[in-house]
């Protein structure tokens, strides 16, 4: 079935380092791929996300790209802050529902700790 | 922006009865919501779409009368977790999808998940 792989699984950087997240999907018929941040016990947020028609997107330290060819997207955090401490799921758009709405498949997730 | 509101946030209950879990969308209307289930330290796993109206669609290995999934109107889908044991102890997050966007995109925003503990 459809799948998406996230890595890396830990990323532990200095502040003000940057953090690079990547994700591989499978479906080619994904077309939707956002990133959300989970701080502990809360609820997912999107942060940010990037449509297949588009190669990059940036919004101020976040940007993301798409290889659509190679099927993989990246997450990329510059000036990390220890605020930006959480885990982040990717995703990805499967299937197709009335109406036009897909399913989203999430990577496993990356724990992301930036030390002070 | 979108609001979903998820009650109860936290539950403890005895092995067999059944739980039952709200989610509401409180400033928009959503006529697909999702039923995700996360696993301590795990990503979310898709359990079932949730469609206003008509009976809700079931990812490959959920039970579907053990997960029994009602979205009645266009503002609330609840998911009731029937005769709960031990192994159904997660947290169960709902998502709901205001319908903007291009076609074939989901922006979704995420309720503040149920904790469901079976002793």
């Amino acid at each position: 079935g459809e799948n998406v792989e996230q890595h890396p699984s830990t990323l532990s950087v200095q502040e003000g380092d940057s953090a690079v997240i990547k994700c591989t999907y499978s479906d080619s018929a994904s077309n939707y791929f956002p990133w959300y941040k989970q701080e502990l016990g809360k609820r997912p947020q999107l942060i940010i996300d990037i449509r297949s028609n588009v190669g990059e997107k940036k919004d101020q330290r976040i940007a993301v790209t798409l290889n659509k060819t190679a099927k993989h997207f990246s997450l990329h955090i510059t000036e990390t802050q220890p605020e930006d401490s959480a885990v982040y799921f990717c995703a990805a758009s499967i299937g197709s529902i009335s109406g036009g709405y897909n399913k989203l498949i999430f990577g496993a997730g990356t724990r992301l700790a930036v030390h002070p | 922006g979108a609001v979903v509101s998820q009650h109860p946030s936290w539950v403890i209950c005895k092995s067999g009865t059944s739980v039952k879990i709200e989610c509401r969308s409180l400033d928009f209307q959503a006529t697909t919501m999702f039923w995700y289930r996360q696993f301590p330290k795990q990503s979310l796993m898709l359990m079932a779409t949730s469609n206003e109206g008509s009976k809700a669609t079931y990812e490959q290995g959920v039970e579907k009368d053990k997960f029994l999934i009602n979205h009645a109107s266009l503002t609330l889908s609840t998911l009731t977790v029937t005769s709960a044991h031990p192994e159904d102890s997660s947290f169960y997050i709902c998502s709901a999808t205001t319908g903007q966007g291009l076609p074939g995109a989901n922006v979704l925003t995420f309720g503040a998940g149920s904790r469901l503990t079976v002793l």
